[in-house]
């Protein structure tokens, strides 16, 4: 069976940063394409980053050079250090894997809430 | 960055009922399409994907059909687990996009 569990979310201030994890069993990050999805409250669903099979990543312009996207194989986990927070970025992120690159994505964790408020 | 659109943004129907739900791209999108339902509090999950493609253990009253811009997601006799939000999302290009949902209330 396939499970992804996120970590690491919070309330944190404009401007702070924070680390999300995702922890997967049931599949192996560095053979998958995994991605992180964010809903701000009320809102649509938003495909943030994204690391390959082969270890390339990609950003939305929303957060490029703020989040970084990664994975520790040994720990089968991935990651997304986020840096220069701010309010807009409040959303539940959610780990993801996709079929593709771009998905569809076809397992999804539980999701955690990261609050950027002061 | 390519543009999903979805209508209605609300539907109200009642058990047994037949729905559909439009998604339209802002550009051919060929049949790179999926389709999700979300309950509140939930994560979202994969109904149709490539368009009209029926993901493992989706229920056969899930249907999906389109190419090109336009594409629809329909479900024959609504059950009661059926009342969600669903979501369309594309996966033409390597920046995916989601439509603003579609919030399917009981009449």
């Amino acid at each position: 069976e396939v499970q992804l569990v996120e970590s690491g979310g919070g309330l944190v201030q404009p401007g702070g940063s924070l680390r999300l994890s995702c922890a997967v069993s049931g599949l192996t990050v560095s053979s998958n394409f995994m991605t992180w999805v964010r809903q701000a409250p009320g809102k649509g669903l938003e495909s943030v980053s994204v690391i390959h099979s082969g270890g390339g990543t990609s950003y939305a312009d929303s957060v490029k050079g703020r989040f970084t996207i990664s994975r520790d194989n040994s720990k089968n986990m991935v990651y997304l250090q986020m840096n220069s927070l701010r309010a807009e970025d409040t959303a539940v992120y959610y780990c993801t894997r996709g079929i593709a690159v771009a998905g569809p994505f076809d397992y999804w964790g539980q999701g955690t809430l990261v609050t950027v408020s002061s | 960055d390519i543009q999903m659109t979805q209508s209605p943004s609300t539907l109200s129907a009642s058990v047994g009922d037949r729905i559909t739900i439009t998604c339209r791209a802002s550009q051919s999108i060929s049949d790179w399409l999926a389709w999700y339902q979300q309950k509140p509090g939930k994560a979202p999950r994969l109904l149709i994907y490539k368009a009209s493609s029926l993901q493992t253990g989706v229920p056969s009253r899930f249907s999906g059909s389109g190419s090109g811009t336009e594409f629809t997601l329909t479900i024959t006799s609504l059950q009661p687990d059926d009342f969600a939000t669903y979501s369309c999302q594309h996966y033409y290009t390597y920046s995916p996009t989601f439509g603003q949902g579609t919030r399917l209330e009981i009449k």
